[in-house]
């Protein structure tokens, strides 16, 4: 079957680094997604990795490594409003979404 | 302000009940689709449409329809609700089936009783 990884929460402190990783297992690969999710909104887009490999956006990087198959994602000078569900989505041989169950992400003063 | 709208917001529905749950985008995105999200769980794909006219069945389909009779709406009905269909719902639609991002609308919160 189709899975998808994630630890199910983290907590980290206001101006640190945090590294969410993401395995998976899926029936092909076309492009491995994380998504931002906070309570009770819609998830809204982050980054997008199909070659091995490391993307960086401002203060979020993601990483990819299809012969592990492993992802992580890199959140650098954590803010307050990062406090959030990170969702590691990928998709398969049929371009379908599989998504990870989230990781919520808690962050300290 | 382009995007997806959902409607409703939330609703409370008695089991046995018909419901749809509207979606419609204005960014005259191909690719619709319908997600639930359940605690615990990641996001499972319910039903699909590349472009308008056609469907397709996600991971959870039984219990649910969608048509797309135009581009920009996408209805999710609930023939006869249960109980195990409470969940919040969320319509996504992306430029193409096979493009890099998907949109999200804000999402149902559906409690079926």
């Amino acid at each position: 079957g189709q899975n998808i990884d994630q630890p199910t929460e983290m907590t980290a402190t206001e101006g640190a680094i945090v590294q969410i990783n993401c395995t998976y297992q899926t029936s092909g690969f076309n492009g491995l997604f994380w998504y931002q999710q906070h309570a009770g909104e819609a998830p809204t887009f982050l980054s997008y990795n199909v070659l091995d490999g490391l993307e960086e956006k401002g203060r979020f990087s993601s990483f990819l490594s299809r012969s592990k198959g492993y992802s992580y994602l890199l959140l650098k000078e954590l803010q307050m409003k990062d406090s959030a569900s990170y969702l590691c989505a990928v998709k398969d041989s049929n371009y379908q979404l599989i998504w990870g169950a989230g990781t919520k992400l808690i962050i300290k003063p | 302000i382009a995007g997806i709208t959902q409607a409703p917001t939330s609703q409370i529905l008695a089991a046995g009940r018909r419901m749809t749950l509207r979606c419609t985008q204005d960014m005259r995105h191909n690719a619709m689709y319908w997600y639930r999200q359940d605690l615990g769980l990641g996001l499972r794909l319910i039903h699909y449409s590349n472009t308008a006219g056609t469907t397709g069945k996600g991971e959870v389909p039984d219990g649910y329809s969608v048509s797309r009779a135009n581009t920009d709406d996408f209805p999710l009905t609930l023939a006869s609700a249960v109980p195990s269909q409470t969940s919040v719902y969320f319509c996504a639609s992306s430029v193409r089936g096979d493009d890099t991002e998907a949109f999200f609308g804000q999402g149902t919160r559906l409690t079926v009783v």
